[in-house]
């Protein structure tokens, strides 16, 4: 069994259309988020959630809106998509969100904005 | 604020040498320390972490890394490389109570030749 799932694994789209990003975790754990990985592959974290509250917004633009149904799931949903958002996108989970709980991360989705 | 420098881009080794992967830190506060590899178009799998107690820690694969304080460092060694290790791998620190967030290196890519 998956521990962080993510759908879909690749997406491929135009400029300034709208796409959603699913992440599943069967992990049971309270915090889960989101990484973007460019091109050099850095790794940034953009949100995090603790019990579907968010706690970290990472000075992403307001064209990324993460939803957590619930502590299992947390989605990304992007408007008018850009050029520059192509990268890879990391789910991750975390029991608790101290700073000493290690990540599990799901295997990705890579976007491409043409 | 809190950064990470890993000190190399790519090494190349041999398979069965030695391996020493660089990684130095910066920090105001006390951090918790993470080595994460990430097999191609994988997610992130942690090898190892360091919270507290003893500065040598092991971690999954045969790889261990030591903390060192006073150098800022956190270098990840292995005795003895596969053809399997050949991967990216990331360094990062994490802070106490900043919601679980992540700061990661840039990247080391062991690439381990026959």
């Amino acid at each position: 069994d998956t521990a962080v799932s993510q759908t879909p694994k690749y997406l491929v789209t135009q400029m300034g259309n709208d796409k959603s990003i699913k992440c599943e975790q069967n992990l049971g754990h309270d915090t889960m988020y989101w990484y973007k990985q460019d091109s050099k592959k850095f790794l940034k974290i953009m949100f995090s959630y603790n019990n579907k509250e968010l706690i970290i917004n990472e000075t992403v633009p307001n064209r990324f809106s993460p939803k957590s149904p619930d502590k299992a799931h947390l989605n990304l949903h992007i408007n008018s998509l850009e050029l520059g958002d192509s990268a890879v996108y990391f789910c991750a989970s975390s029991q608790g969100w101290a700073g000493d709980s290690p990540l599990h991360f799901g295997n990705g989705t890579r976007l491409t904005v043409t | 604020a809190q950064s990470v420098t890993q000190l190399d881009s790519q090494v190349p080794v041999f398979e069965e040498a030695p391996v020493e992967l660089r990684c130095n830190y910066s920090s105001s506060v006390s951090v918790y320390l993470f080595w994460y590899v990430q097999y191609p178009n994988q997610g992130l799998q942690l090898l190892l972490k360091y919270l507290s107690g003893s500065t040598l820690v092991k971690g999954i694969n045969g790889f261990e890394a030591e903390f060192n304080k006073s150098q800022t460092s956190f270098h990840l060694r292995k005795p003895s490389v596969h053809i399997s290790d050949t991967a990216e791998y990331f360094c990062a620190v994490s802070v106490n109570n900043q919601g679980g967030k992540l700061i990661f290196g840039q990247g080391t890519e062991l690439s381990v030749k026959p």
